[in-house]
């Protein structure tokens, strides 16, 4: 079963413009993760935001979360063509340490 | 320090056959996870073990999918007899158990084509 869901299911924007995808989810969770899986490839871990953040930076990301919204978004700022790739988030519950992901936004950078 | 490591990459069999995937997960990973992966899908979790124990299996189809963690390292899923709809990418992911939360290591999955 999946947990979250991610919006959109598909962005295409250009090089150096600002990328944002959201998740929702809906139940309670310890943290929140954003990976990043390339076309053929296994998923990379790209950031963990735990359930009394609410915000989060890694070099060129930005996560935000909204436990009262049960929400989550991820933003890639001055995009690369390398960036493109699918992007799932993936909640790990508090009733313990299952890692439930949401379907993913195939992102798009057009050089 | 070497990744989680998969095999079989690719195989492709016919329906009623069995087949077998392996992973050896990161050194010192208490904590191993096989998911599975539909074409345009996010990764569904089938089996979790904490080192040979496994802890949440409930969403492995037990009638024809079996998975095993003797000695708490290496993993090995199988699937007697594999039908069309089992076609997928199966991950193995790994973490430590200790001092969480921890980074989730994921191999780069074997995909199966069942035909």
């Amino acid at each position: 079963s999946q947990q979250g869901e991610e919006d959109p299911q598909a962005l295409s924007i250009q090089e150096g413009e600002n990328a944002t995808m959201n998740c929702s989810y809906k139940t309670s969770i310890n943290n929140l993760q954003w990976y990043r899986q390339n076309s053929g490839r296994g998923l990379v871990h790209l950031i963990l935001i735990r359930s009394n953040e609410r915000e989060k930076h890694s070099g060129r990301l930005r996560v935000t979360l909204d436990t009262s919204k049960k929400s989550s978004s991820l933003l890639i700022t001055a995009s690369r063509a390398a960036d493109t790739a699918s992007y799932f988030c993936a909640t790990e519950e508090t009733s313990g340490s299952r890692l439930t992901f949401g379907e993913g936004t195939q992102l798009t950078v057009n050089p | 320090e070497a990744g989680v490591v998969q095999s079989p990459r690719y195989k492709i069999i016919e329906k009623k056959q069995p087949v077998a995937f392996w992973c050896n997960p990161i050194s010192g990973h208490n904590t191993l996870y096989w998911y599975r992966q539909n074409l345009g899908q996010g990764p569904e979790l089938l089996i979790r073990y904490e080192n040979e124990e496994a802890v949440d299996d409930s969403q492995l189809p037990k009638d024809r999918f079996s998975a095993e963690r003797l000695k708490g390292v290496d993993s090995t899923l199988k699937i007697q007899p594999a039908e069309l709809g089992d076609s997928a990418v199966y991950l193995c992911a790994s973490r430590r158990s200790t001092g969480r939360p921890n980074t989730i290591y994921f191999g780069e999955g074997s995909w199966l084509t069942v035909v």
